[in-house]
């Protein structure tokens, strides 16, 4: 079975750059998390989907973060403009729904210059 | 926030037990204890979730308290590859309160 995608696996900007990361689900799974990981703590979530439809984004900073999730299957994450607190890893991942084991990708490392 | 304490860090030999607390005090009755672990530069992996009941597969072992506010994760014979985060969660049965939500975690340091 395939796990979660994404890419890039690294990214370096500029602060006040934009910047999208991509993730492709396990197939079939309905449920998708973005979580931002700094450096020494544990992943935050940003967003939750159920299928296309947002669950939870209580943590996501609208003002300058946006998320997607189109036909219910890959979802990207942009920010626009990046700051340099924004360096850290973005992880995505998915389950098949509630309460089921959540597959992780590798992350994409970001950087903020 | 996180619904977990865990300790910082612990230590074990390896070919040892590893044995991970978590206290979960306020925990409810239709929710989950779920352990994650993340190696370094990886995703978070998956390792055991259970109820009330004890818990066991190929990973580790699940030690629920009767009346579940604290758990404990048993690694039976620890190895160098165990060396990572470990992550106690607390998870809703139903879909609109079902997050992941991840505290600090425990560093477990083996040792050769």
């Amino acid at each position: 079975e395939a796990g979660v995608a994404q890419s890039p696996r690294y990214k370096i900007i500029e602060k006040r750059q934009s910047v999208a990361f991509w993730c492709n689900p396990i197939s079939g799974h309905a449920t998708l998390y973005w979580y931002q990981q700094i450096l020494g703590q544990g992943p935050k979530l940003l967003i939750q989907f159920q299928n296309n439809g947002v669950v939870d984004d209580s943590q996501l900073p609208k003002d300058r973060f946006s998320a997607e999730r189109l036909k219910g299957v890959d979802s990207t994450l942009k920010i626009q403009p990046a700051k340099l607190e924004d360096s850290a890893v973005y992880l995505c991942a998915s389950s098949t729904g509630p309460n089921t084991e959540a597959f992780f990708g590798q992350g994409t490392r970001l950087t903020v210059v | 926030d996180a619904k977990t304490t865990q300790p910082p860090s612990m230590d074990c030999a390896e070919g040892r037990a590893a044995n991970l607390p978590c206290n979960h005090s306020t925990i409810s009755g239709n929710e989950y204890v779920y352990w994650y672990r993340q190696i370094h530069s990886q995703g978070p992996q998956y390792i055991i979730h259970g109820l009330k009941n004890n818990e066991t597969n190929e990973m580790a072992s699940l030690i629920i308290t009767e009346d579940r506010k604290s758990s404990t994760l048993i690694l039976p014979h620890a190895t160098l590859r165990d060396t990572a985060v470990y992550y106690c969660i607390v998870r809703a049965e139903r879909y609109r309160d079902d997050k992941i939500i991840f505290g600090k975690g425990t560093r477990l340091h083996i040792l050769p």
